[in-house]
């Protein structure tokens, strides 16, 4: 059982890039979502998706798209890559039909932007 | 808007207690705990229900106070494996999505 599964681990853009980031989960769940995580900041939400079709902005959205073809993935893509979006990038799932569910992490993708 | 969790940090010597807490300003649905060790990703510890429930998970516990719309999570007897960051997360009334807070930094030592 994969769990959810974040592509790349690491990544080194310039300026100006742009890039997806890919998130997979193979549980049928639902809900997921998408994370920055900067020092001191805690886990800041981008975006989440609560099923194919259909997505929202979280508390940070601005230089990030997401879309939701299918029940299983959930790319995050920066359009053109700021120093300020270097962060470390979690990706989450969550079954979302009890309110008693966890939500599981992806291991992360850590990003750098020169 | 985040939960406010506190302290910040906590330094203690294996075998003894802490604990941390998580406050919103909002009406909770219901309150996530998981434990981050550095590199890796957050881990779920447990969820905590509207109703003022409380539940424990070997040496690790929590409470819901619905009145004040706070929950505590306590390390009883503390290993030095529960070294690492605590973060509580929230859902806000009908809100689907999870709201973290800043964290609590644990440090165990021997």
């Amino acid at each position: 059982n994969a769990g959810v599964t974040q592509t790349p681990k690491f990544q080194v853009l310039k300026t100006g890039q742009s890039m997806t980031l890919q998130c997979a989960q193979d549980m049928n769940h639902e809900y997921m979502s998408w994370y920055r995580q900067d020092p001191g900041m805690g886990l800041r939400l981008i975006h989440y998706s609560v099923g194919a079709g259909i997505t929202d902005q979280g508390e940070v959205p601005n230089g990030y798209n997401v879309s939701r073809s299918t029940t299983e993935d959930f790319p995050l893509r920066l359009l053109s890559a700021a120093p300020s979006q270097t962060s470390v990038y979690f990706c989450a799932s969550r079954l979302d039909r009890a309110r008693n569910q966890p939500q599981h992490f992806g291991d992360g993708t850590r990003l750098s932007i020169l | 808007q985040q939960p406010v969790q506190s302290p910040q940090a906590v330094i203690l010597r294996e075998g003894e207690d802490a604990v941390i807490n998580c406050s919103s300003s909002k009406a909770l649905y219901s309150v996530h705990w998981y434990r981050q060790k550095h590199g890796e990703a957050p881990v779920f510890l447990m969820i905590l229900l509207k109703g003022g429930e409380q539940k424990g998970h070997d040496k690790i516990s929590a409470s819901f106070n619905e009145k004040k719309q706070q929950s505590s999570l306590y390390l009883t007897a503390s290993q030095l494996s529960y070294s690492g960051t605590y973060f509580c997360g929230t859902r806000a009334g009908s809100a689907r999505q999870l709201t973290f807070g800043s964290g609590t930094q644990l440090t165990v030592l021997p």
